[in-house]
């Protein structure tokens, strides 16, 4: 039900921001996030954003590297950089959060298609 | 900072059944959950909070989580459920994964 937006090829210093929409109404109560995974290599947990009022939780790795917003009007998620690098190259996914008991445990439950982003040096 | 750690790999015989493990400190303190990829395709959950399987997923997907080990058994293991396996939990003010696990069904 989460529907990325397409593959992206940069150039390093570019910016890029790419999105992620889906359960309409529903948009601004749920929490989503992004997840990034490297060509052969395994998940890694980047950021969860609450649409009703912008909540933002970064992972420590990814604190000041990326941005993750939203425009609730629209119920789009977005992932941006200001200045891409190489080491991005990866398929970012969103998905949709669910705190289990909220602010200490939960899980991604739906999950979108994943979006290519390609950075070349 | 917190760590999951998992075995790179695993394998068992079709029908038999497969243990992937999970390990952190004191990991019986938080909810664990675990995700299935298969090659090309979006991950998809099929445990959480340590023992709740989603709607759909097989009843043959169960898992536990006892002092610092968390672990998935999948029983009587079919060739569909090849791929990697990804334990996450959250430790503070974010979420994190494990390394992952790659299931070679024999």
């Amino acid at each position: 039900q989460l529907v990325q937006s397409g593959a992206e090829v940069k150039k390093a210093g570019e910016s890029l921001r790419i999105s992620c929409e889906g359960f309409g109404d529903t948009f601004y109560n749920l929490w989503i996030g992004w997840v990034r995974q490297r060509p052969g290599k395994g998940l890694e947990w980047m950021g969860i954003i609450f649409p009703g009022d912008s909540d933002t939780r970064y992972s420590p790795s990814f604190e000041g590297q990326v941005k993750i917003s939203v425009d609730k009007s629209i119920s789009v998620a977005y992932l941006q950089w200001s200045s891409l690098k190489a080491s991005d190259t990866a398929v970012y996914y969103c998905a949709k959060w669910e705190f289990w008991s909220y602010n200490s445990s939960g899980q991604f439950d739906s999950w979108g298609q994943g979006t290519r982003v390609t950075v070349s040096s | 900072s917190y760590d999951l750690t998992q075995p790179p790999s695993v394998s068992v015989l079709p029908g038999q059944t497969a243990t992937i493990s999970c390990s952190g400190d004191n990991l019986a303190d938080k909810y664990v959950a675990w995700y299935h990829q298969k090659p090309g395709q979006s991950p998809v959950l099929v445990i959480y909070v340590d023992v709740q399987r989603p709607s759909g997923i097989p009843a043959r997907f169960s898992g536990s989580n006892s002092a610092n080990t968390a672990t998935l058994t999948i029983t009587g293991t079919q060739n569909v459920d090849e791929g990697d396996y990804y334990c996450q939990a959250w430790d503070k003010t974010a979420g994190l994964f494990g390394g992952g696990t790659r299931l070679t069904v024999l």
